[in-house]
């Protein structure tokens, strides 16, 4: 099974601030990796897909980069409703998986 | 428009067996296949498993292999999943999750709304 791995756990940042998730894959996964946004009680919602590729109507403030092994997504100039989990998933090898997720908090 | 129902929350003993449904329309069921993912409280997504909507074939995680079925009835759009053996490890959000390309390689894009499961004595 892929393993993905998240860094950091948590991340503080200003609204207007700039942040970098980080996802690392225990095995080239091509470009099959996706982001995904929960806030508390909500299901997860797709913003990035074949690695940089937004979701329909998501802001440009939201960017993907990487290839095989090491991905990220940044988010520059932080809104209020852009605090909450974050988690990458590869599609690329059954099974599927997901990393365990990023917490961007107000600073 | 898409949509996925899921249905309502169950409260199981150990040593039970759970079934949870997700309704789908709005699109051609067979087209898409539906991932089922869980989140424990407090917890992050994990993937359990994922049917192919068209013809039934089934892959799911290593650790629920022998303990969950997932199944399709194409007439009423519906998918379905049980586990069985069910412990208080297994308390969870469970979640469907539709595919977004008819492809084999889709991440998912839409969501059921969660099924609440909780198991205790």
């Amino acid at each position: 099974e892929i393993i993905l791995t998240q860094s950091p756990a948590t991340l503080s940042a200003s609204p207007g601030g700039r942040v970098t998730l980080s996802c690392r894959a225990s095995q080239s996964i091509g470009d099959n990796l996706a982001w995904y946004q929960q806030r508390p009680g909500q299901p997860p919602r797709l913003l990035m897909f074949g690695v940089s590729t937004r979701a329909t109507g998501l802001p440009g403030r939201f960017s993907g980069g990487g290839s095989g092994t090491q991905f990220t997504l940044t988010i520059s100039s932080l809104q209020s409703e852009d605090f909450a989990f974050y988690y990458c998933h590869q599609y690329n090898k059954w099974p599927r998986t997901f990393g365990g997720g990023t917490k961007v908090e107000i600073e | 428009q898409v949509q996925l129902v899921q249905s309502g929350a169950e409260v199981k003993k150990p040593g039970a067996s759970v079934k949870v449904f997700c309704k789908a329309s709005g699109y051609n069921f067979a087209s898409y296949g539906i991932s089922w993912v869980r989140q424990a409280p407090g917890q992050g997504l994990e993937w359990m498993g994922w049917v192919n909507t068209y013809n039934g074939n089934t892959y799911s995680a290593e650790s629920f292999q022998d303990r969950i079925s997932m199944t399709i009835e194409t007439a009423t759009t519906t998918a379905y999943m049980e586990v069985r053996s069910l412990t208080s490890d297994d308390t969870a959000m469970y979640y469907c999750a539709r595919d977004k390309m008819a492809i084999s390689w889709s991440p998912v894009d839409y969501w059921g709304q969660g099924t609440p499961v909780t198991v205790s004595s």
